[in-house]
């Protein structure tokens, strides 16, 4: 029963390297999301995927991009870190129909990846 | 706009008190509101929601919301608080014009003392 499962937990990046972030879901959900979270700042949304195949920009986008690989997983890169991509990072899914009154199912979030970029 | 707001940044209760935890939404329509807690090196847990119906709303851990269209709020409540329902708490709305998405609060601490 392991919902929404990321790797790595911890990483610790020098400014300029890249890295991708995992996230994989056994809930054959149709939607997934990455989240950062930054003190005081709540969940800010970086990109989403409705469904297999399709992305698309959240709220920060910049400096991060996105592959669904297939229904369960869908992973995040950060081609040149920067100290201000220092976050927690969650990796969420969701059910979502196309008929508005089906989508009234809650997210399942991942334990966060922690990244600190020096 | 779709939007969420949680006034308080911190809320302070001693165990055994009740506890609120306030959320205000904005969004045209009926809306999903959701509350999820989050434990320290956790990630966010669902806790309840409101689709439609009651305005009075049970969940886990023995909390509930009331939700209130005229004030458009949304407020998490317990009868009696314990030590470890101290986490972080919060609200969100999914979207209706684009219902792939949530928007979230940005969060209130609770803490309750012994």
């Amino acid at each position: 029963n392991a919902g929404v499962t990321q790797t790595p937990k911890f990483q610790v990046l020098k400014t300029g390297q890249s890295m991708t972030l995992q996230c994989a879901q056994d809930m054959n959900h149709n939607s997934m999301y990455w989240y950062r979270q930054d003190p005081g700042m709540g969940l800010r949304l970086i990109y989403y995927s409705a469904s297999e195949g399709t992305t698309d920009k959240g709220e920060v986008p910049n400096g991060y991009n996105v592959s669904r690989l297939n229904k369960r997983e869908f992973s995040l890169r950060l081609e040149s870190a920067a100290p201000s991509q220092t976050s927690v990072y969650f990796c969420a899914s969701s059910e979502a129909r196309v008929e508005w009154h089906r989508s009234n199912q809650p997210q399942h979030f991942g334990d966060g990846t922690r990244l600190s970029i020096l | 706009a779709q939007s969420v707001a949680q006034p308080e940044d911190q809320v302070n209760v001693a165990e055994g008190n009740p506890l609120t935890v306030k959320c205000t939404y904005s969004v045209s329509g009926n809306p999903y509101l959701f509350w999820y807690v989050q434990y320290p090196n956790r990630g966010l847990q669902f806790l309840l929601k409101y689709i439609t119906g009651d305005n009075l709303v049970k969940g886990s851990y023995g909390f509930e919301a009331e939700f209130n269209k005229s004030q458009t709020s949304f407020h998490l409540k317990k009868p009696s608080a314990l030590v470890s329902d101290s986490a972080l708490y919060f609200c969100a709305v999914r979207g209706v014009y684009n219902f792939n998405k949530f928007y979230f609060g940005s969060g209130t601490k609770l803490n309750v003392k012994p």
